[in-house]
């Protein structure tokens, strides 16, 4: 089992709907949580960096964080066809450690 | 412009053949990191380094080679002996701050096996 599990989608949704994203960790050593955003054969993007449990929004975009579930979403309001990407989750234990990557969720949203 | 800069964007390997992908950044980052991404799959570490004349494995060195003798820069060189290196490499770069884990990505190579 992949300690970083996360649905590859792809996910299709119409312009100015609500994209959901999530992912789910098996290690409770993990203490922050990111979401990068990855355009087609480009480097992926920090989107969002969060440390604690609970939500943090940034302009259009809500992380939320549940340590208790082990589950972390990404919340996209107002979709933009510029949001068709894909989403990765990453997740570390201390500072100074590597981060663990999940799979990514590919993101269509349709005019 | 700031940024980590990765070339060539495409690559192409004959059997048998060593080939070195190039990453360099201007950030002044201490950090630098290597990864392999295939479709449908997260971002592997292959090496990293913390520090100019030191690095350590990641999760998949094996065929795999690094060099830290600049700060600014850390190549990849992907030797014969990785049996399937087609795939999308990113390079990375992060400060060593200890609140801070973000990473800052190149654009990436894509390497092909001819």
């Amino acid at each position: 089992q992949k300690e970083v599990e996360q649905d590859p989608g792809p996910l299709s949704v119409p312009e100015g709907a609500i994209v959901s994203l999530n992912c789910t960790y098996s290690n409770s050593a993990f203490q922050y949580f990111m979401w990068y955003r990855q355009y087609s054969r480009k480097g992926p993007e920090l989107l969002m960096y969060t440390y604690s449990s609970g939500n943090k929004e940034d302009g259009r975009f809500t992380a939320q964080v549940d340590k208790s579930s082990k589950y972390i979403s990404l919340f996209i309001r107002d979709s933009q066809p510029s949001d068709s990407a894909t989403y990765l989750c990453a997740m570390g234990k201390a500072a100074g450690n590597k981060l663990t990557f999940g799979g990514g969720t590919r993101v269509l949203v349709k005019p | 412009d700031g940024g980590i800069t990765q070339s060539p964007k495409y690559l192409f390997r004959k059997e048998g053949q060593n080939v070195t992908l190039s990453c360099e950044q201007n950030l002044n980052h201490d950090a630098m990191y290597w990864y392999r991404q295939d479709p449908g799959q997260g971002l592997r570490l292959i090496y990293y380094s913390q520090i100019v004349n030191d690095f350590q494995k990641g999760d998949i060195a094996e065929g795999y080679s690094v060099s830290r003798e600049k700060k600014e820069s850390f190549p990849l060189t992907v030797t014969s002996a990785q049996k399937n290196p087609t795939a999308f490499y990113l390079c990375a770069s992060s400060p060593l701050d200890s609140t801070n884990e973000k990473l800052f990505f190149g654009s990436g190579t894509q390497l092909s096996v001819l």
